[in-house]
């Protein structure tokens, strides 16, 4: 099995500020790697995939990078609306999920 | 518009089964992979199952792998979740999630509203 560590576990930043969320995995996953934003009493949503990839409809503001074992999602300008968990989840075998990281909004 | 409508939840006792369905619509659900996810409540997303799109290969996590059984029937429309021997630790919103495919991976691009299971005496 495949174990994703995502850090930090929480993460508190003002509106404006650049937010960096850090998966990292136990083996090379290439690029098979997708992030989801949970927000509170919602079902997750399906932000990037392959890595690198917008899903429709997700703002610029969100972008993935990495390769391998080591992958960040960055937003760019928080919105008060960005308050969510993330997860990362890898596809490179049979899919597991980080165990998220909180982004809380000051 | 695409559409996972997850029914069947509820308490139920230890050692009981249950069974989740989960209606598609809005997308050729034929065609396409489908899932289990569950979360516990306050933690994590957990993989569950996968089901292929013609129903011929399953996988489970480690977890649940003797106990669940995912299935599909491509002429309803629906996916579903046999349960059986529940333990405590299987009390979750479960969800089902449609996958998606890229030219290289495969991703969970929509998902259901997600279905309580309460497993409790």
């Amino acid at each position: 099995e495949i174990v994703l560590t995502q850090s930090p576990a929480t993460l508190s930043l003002s509106p404006g500020e650049r937010a960096t969320l850090s998966c990292r995995a136990s083996h090379s996953v290439s690029n098979y790697l997708a992030w989801y934003q949970q927000k509170p009493g919602q079902a997750p949503r399906l932000l990037i995939y392959d890595a690198s990839n917008r899903a429709t409809g997700i703002p610029a503001r969100f972008s993935g990078s990495g390769s391998g074992t080591d992958f960040t999602l960055t937003i760019s300008s928080l919105e008060p609306e960005d308050l969510a968990v993330y997860y990362c989840q890898q596809r490179s075998n049979w899919p597991t999920f980080g165990q998220g990281t909180r982004l809380e909004i000051k | 518009q695409v559409q996972l409508v997850e029914s069947g939840g509820g308490v139920v006792q230890p050692g009981r089964s249950l069974r989740l369905s989960c209606a598609a619509s809005g997308f050729t659900f034929s065609s396409f992979g489908m899932h289990w996810v569950r979360q516990a409540p306050g933690k994590g997303l957990e993989w569950v199952a996968v089901i292929s799109y013609d129903g011929s290969n399953e996988h489970y996590a480690d977890s649940v792998k003797g106990r669940f059984t995912i299935s599909r029937d491509n002429s309803k429309n629906t996916l579903y979740l046999q349960m059986e021997s529940l333990r405590a630790e299987d009390t979750a919103v479960y969800y089902c999630a449609k996958d998606g495919c890229s030219s290289t991976s495969c991703f969970h691009e929509h998902w259901g509203q997600g279905n309580l299971v309460t497993v409790s005496s």
